[in-house]
């Protein structure tokens, strides 16, 4: 079975640029969550989907962040503009469901330097 | 209050030699999951074991197990044989309730665990 899957891998990108990144979950987890991680600290949760529906959002900076997650599957998470204090590993995770035993499987991460 | 607290920033052990993470977690919720992660320097963020609350017997898998003691709201990681490869940062998390779907992970600080040849 395929693990989440994230890209790209690392971005280094200047202050008030954009950037996307993309995630596909493995397959038939209707459960997908964003998190960022700064360098020291446990994951810090984003957003989290349910299929195609936010169920969590209350931590995502809405001014400059967005995510989507249009058919239920893949999702993309958008900065814009970036800051510096946005570098950090994205980390993506799936679940099969929400409930508290429902295990959730990260992918690679992508590490993003904001200059 | 902290939900989650590792105490341990750092540890060491010597190769071959068992280890156990310490994690203490606080809810007043009866209902709740208990998870261990490892974060290798690569950065992925790996499962290793899961306990529920009212599970009876203590999570093992494979080298990893879990002591649990609810009285003492401890779910402490112990790793045995310890290999170089599970240098890396360990995380413990929560997550409670079962009363819909938007329960949030509750994480520790995590401990770096390195590993002596």
């Amino acid at each position: 079975e395929a693990g989440v899957a994230q890209s790209p891998r690392y971005k280094i990108i200047e202050k008030r640029q954009s950037v996307a990144f993309w995630c596909n979950p493995i397959s038939g987890h209707a459960t997908l969550y964003w998190y960022q991680q700064i360098l020291g600290q446990g994951p810090k949760l984003l957003i989290q989907f349910q299929n195609n529906g936010v169920v969590d959002d209350s931590q995502l900076p809405k001014d400059r962040f967005s995510a989507e997650r249009l058919k239920g599957v893949d999702s993309t998470l958008k900065i814009q503009p970036a800051k510096l204090e946005d570098s950090a590993v994205y980390l993506c995770a799936s679940s099969l469901g929400g409930g508290p035993a429902k295990t959730q499987y990260f992918g690679p991460g992508t590490r993003l330097l904001v200059l | 209050a902290q939900k989650i607290t590792q105490t341990q920033p750092g540890m060491f052990v010597q190769e071959k030699e068992a280890v156990t993470l310490d994690c203490t977690y606080d809810t007043s919720d009866p209902s709740y999951g208990l998870f261990w992660y490892k974060q290798p320097s690569s950065g992925e963020m790996i499962f290793l074991i899961y306990q529920g609350s009212y599970d009876q017997q203590n999570a093992t898998e494979g080298r990893y197990s879990l002591n649990f003691q609810k009285a003492r709201k401890s779910a402490n990681l112990v790793i045995s044989a310890s290999q170089l490869g599970d240098s890396a940062m360990y995380f413990c998390a929560m997550r409670e309730g079962y009363a819909g779907n938007n329960r949030k992970l509750i994480w520790g600080l995590g401990t770096s665990l390195a590993v002596n040849p």
